[in-house]
Order: structure tokens, then sequence, then C-alpha cells
């Protein structure tokens, strides 16, 4: 159970910003919030990660929501390399505990 | 840096047969170690993980199992292979230190079973 919650689908045109957004209501106060994003025929690849700070990094912007119940993935200007599958994931207790669930799907247009 | 090696890219085997896929990082000491299944149109499965030599977590029960000889070295075998077993494996490594260490993955072996 990936105990989050992201639409399955999205689209975005090339050079625009994308928001991806994630559901986590149940998250306790020791999860941290990780985005990864998959590549047709290639394995996951780390984007970003946070507590509870907004946090940007040279791939993307993570804003979590104060009351963590949600967070949002922002790709400032979406290239057509951006085109992936991208997970949110609680990610807290037990070591080796990183749960994928079936992510949203992001297709960038010319 | 680090970098994490994994062999081979695809194989094709007979149900039945044994299977050794192997995995190696380098640039880092004691890192954690993962094996992941992703099955056609599914999310990721962890299957395996691994703190230290020797020591190794299974999260799912099945046919398959997980060896850490050395520090850096994974190995995913299987004595007999099922056609359930199919699927793109993955392994990942981490820095020690519990769920704010992102994980960093291989290019993955897709096994197909005949």
């Amino acid at each position: 159970d990936a105990k989050t919650t992201q639409p399955n689908s999205m689209e975005s045109n090339e050079e625009e910003p994308v928001h991806l957004p994630c559901n986590h209501s149940t998250i306790s106060g020791t999860d941290y919030i990780h985005w990864y994003r998959q590549l047709p025929s290639q394995g996951p690849e780390y984007v970003i990660h946070g507590l509870t700070s907004n946090v940007n990094n040279r791939m993307a912007s993570l804003a979590i929501a104060e009351d963590r119940k949600s967070s949002t993935l922002i790709l400032h200007r979406a290239t057509l390399r951006d085109a992936a599958v991208y997970y949110c994931i609680r990610w807290g207790g037990s070591q080796g505990n990183l749960i994928f669930g079936k992510g949203t799907k992001l297709s960038v247009k010319p | 840096s680090q970098t994490i090696h994994q062999w081979p890219a695809t194989l094709v085997q007979p149900v039945g047969s044994p299977l050794s896929l192997e995995c190696t990082v380098e640039g880092t000491s004691n890192p954690n170690l993962y094996w992941y299944r992703q099955a056609a149109g599914r999310g990721l499965q962890l299957l395996f993980y691994s703190v230290g030599i020797g020591q190794i977590s299974s999260e799912v029960p099945q046919n398959l199992s997980a060896s850490r000889p050395q520090d850096r070295q994974f190995i995913l075998s299987s004595k007999k292979l099922l056609l359930s077993d199919s699927g793109f494996y993955l392994c990942a490594w981490s820095h020690a230190g519990g769920p704010y260490q992102p994980q960093h993955f291989g290019d993955g072996t897709r096994l197909s079973i005949l």
C-alpha cells in the first residue's frame, strides 16, 4: 500500500511549468516525502525529497502543504526529456520500506 | 562519484532454470542495497534489502533469494525459475541513515521466462 494518491496521467506543453500533485493525508510526523521519476525501460531516478519545508534543487521544487497532507512537485520548464512516470512516496520507519505506487505518467508536448 | 552496475541487461531463461543477477556499487562504503521487481504495467515491489555483509531482509516470500558476499556486491538468485518471475529487476543503493537518504537505481535487468 503506497498510501499516496496521484493522478494517473497529466499533460504539459514544452517549456511550460508543470505542477504534479500528491495526496498523503495519513502521513506521520516522521515520514519524508520523496519523488522519483522513471523513464521508459530505465530504473527510477531520484528527484527530490523533503520533510516540512519547501525544497529546491537543480531538477525541481517540492512544495509541501502546511498540514503535510499534500505536496506538489514543480518542474519549472518542462522539456521532452521530462516525460516519465513520477512517483510520490512517503517514507519513514524501518529501513528499505520505500513503497512505489502507480505514479503519474507525464506527457510533454512539443 | 558513486556508480551502480547491474548485469546482464536482458536475460531469457527457461522455466525451472537457475538465476543469478549481480549488482555492484562503486565509490561508497557500507551502502544499503536493495532488489526490486517491476512486473509489466505495475509499480516497483521491494524484494530484498541489506544493511551490511551477510545481512538480508526479505519483504516478499517467493522462490528468490539474495546474498551480499562483499560490502558492495548484491546478488539475486533462484534455484528454479517460475513463469511469474518474469519482470524488470532493479538494484539500488543508498547511504545508510534512514528515510532521508535517496536511493539510486541501476539500469535494470529485463528477465523473460519461457
